[in-house]
């Protein structure tokens, strides 16, 4: 099995909002990430969790804060977003090997900011 | 700095083979994979290189030569479901994905 859910699958909100997007694994994965995606651009990277610890934190805007209750759990939780964060957001997860490690994605959540 | 090149956009013929290229400037390898998306979807894990050589599975196969940092995705008997975006990313040296900006494959009848 190697699926990862998220939730919702879309989102629109104002930029006084707070909201959450959640993803999910059972595979045993002990790495997560959260990429922000738009359109005909390859994923960017924003987060990494290693072991439930936040490993890697590619300068993202403090209006997104992740979060990992536990090592199957993955939340981003949004406060104060701009229209320009409008995107896919794909969670993906991994074996956090030192060997092949191949990322698997989630379907993602089309989020759009108004 | 790390650089990652694909062709934009390719178009093929349905039933036809079709070689996507990747080459890569990064600093370090530690495997190189190719991901399917399909629009609006997220990536799907197709192959995985780490060795030079030819890796095959049905009807995809991926090619590595790390003296060249040159990689392809080859497809034969295309079907029309294999219209999407093809990601190359590579693994550095600090074990981190660099993306490279995928190649759109467009396939008619």
């Amino acid at each position: 099995d190697t699926e990862v859910t998220q939730t919702p699958k879309h989102l629109v909100m104002g930029m006084t909002n707070k909201k959450s997007l959640k993803c999910e694994q059972h595979m045993g994965h002990r790495a997560m990430y959260w990429y922000k995606q738009k359109a005909k651009k390859p994923p960017e990277l924003m987060f990494v969790y290693s072991y439930e610890k936040l490993s890697i934190n590619e300068s993202v805007p403090s209006r997104f804060s992740p979060e990992c209750p536990n090592s199957s759990l993955l939340n981003l939780h949004l406060h104060a977003l701009q229209p320009e964060d409008s995107a896919l957001y794909l969670c993906a997860s991994s074996q956090a090997s030192w060997e092949i490690d191949t990322q698997y994605f989630g379907p993602g959540t089309r989020l759009t900011v108004l | 700095g790390q650089n990652i090149d694909q062709p934009t956009e390719m178009t093929a013929t349905e039933g036809a083979i079709v070689q996507i290229n990747c080459t890569y400037q990064t600093s370090g390898f530690n495997g190189l994979f190719w991901y399917q998306q399909h629009a609006g979807e997220a990536p799907t894990f197709l192959s995985y290189n780490v060795l030079d050589g030819l890796e095959e599975k049905g009807r995809f196969s991926s090619f590595l030569s790390r003296s060249k940092g040159y990689s392809y995705l080859l497809l034969k008997e295309l079907q029309m479901k294999d219209s999407a975006s093809y990601l190359c990313a590579v693994r550095d040296s600090n074990y981190q994905l660099i993306w490279g900006a995928g190649t759109k494959l467009i396939i008619k009848p």
